[in-house]
């Protein structure tokens, strides 16, 4: 099966500008992750989606982050504005739905803000 | 969440067993563990995950301590190609944490 694509995979702003990231997870797959990995960290959850409704979004920074899931396929991060310590690997994964079960990652969008 | 504890970094030798230890002291009876792995400048991905057996896969093996408060995750035959950061991961649902992860390193 095909992988969790994402776009672009490398992206430079300055700061205060705004960008937004696009994920495709895996047909079939209803729930969808987006993850922040700053540099020598684990990846932290921002948000889940189930379908296309908001799961857990506890930890977005809401001042200036939003994501939508629309029709629950693809899916758009937005940053607006950003910080340079948004500087970050934004990786999205999906998985079949909840419970203990392994979810597929894309490769991510590796963000600079200078 | 239980909180895990990894060694921060090993070798090992290419074509031997790899064994990585987690201690999950605090976890729950419906708290599974999962392990990931992370190799350079890709996402995560997923190895295995287990709740009190033993687990095999065509990846690794999970072996969990009767006391559930460890486990090992084995890498049968390690090859150059899993020089990566692994992740040990206890979670009761959805929403895996990554800590920091033992970075492992295969030497020829």
């Amino acid at each position: 099966e095909a992988g969790v694509a994402q776009s672009p995979r490398y992206k430079i702003i300055e700061k205060r500008q705004s960008v937004a990231f696009w994920c495709n997870p895996i047909s079939g797959h209803a729930t969808l992750y987006w993850y922040q990995q700053i540099l020598g960290q684990g990846p932290k959850l921002l948000i889940q989606f189930q379908n296309n409704g908001v799961v857990d979004d506890s930890q977005l920074p809401k001042d200036r982050f939003s994501a939508e899931r629309l029709k629950g396929v693809d899916s758009t991060l937005k940053i607006q504005p950003a910080k340079l310590e948004d500087s970050a690997v934004y990786l999205c994964a999906s998985s079949r739905g909840q419970g203990p079960i392994g979810y597929t990652f894309g490769s991510g969008t590796r963000l600079t803000v200078v | 969440d239980a909180k895990t504890t990894q060694p921060t970094s090993m070798d090992c030798a290419e074509g031997r067993a790899a064994n990585l230890p987690c201690n999950h002291s605090t976890i729950s009876g419906n708290e599974y563990v999962y392990w990931y792995r992370q190799i350079h400048s890709q996402g995560p991905q997923y190895i295995i995950h287990g709740l009190k057996n033993n687990e095999t896969n065509e990846m690794a093996s999970l072996i969990i301590t009767e006391d559930r408060k460890s486990s090992t995750l084995i890498l049968p035959h390690a090859t150059l190609r899993d020089t990566a950061v692994y992740y040990c991961i206890v979670r009761a649902d959805y929403k895996l944490s990554f800590g920091a992860g033992t970075t492992v390193t295969v030497r020829a």
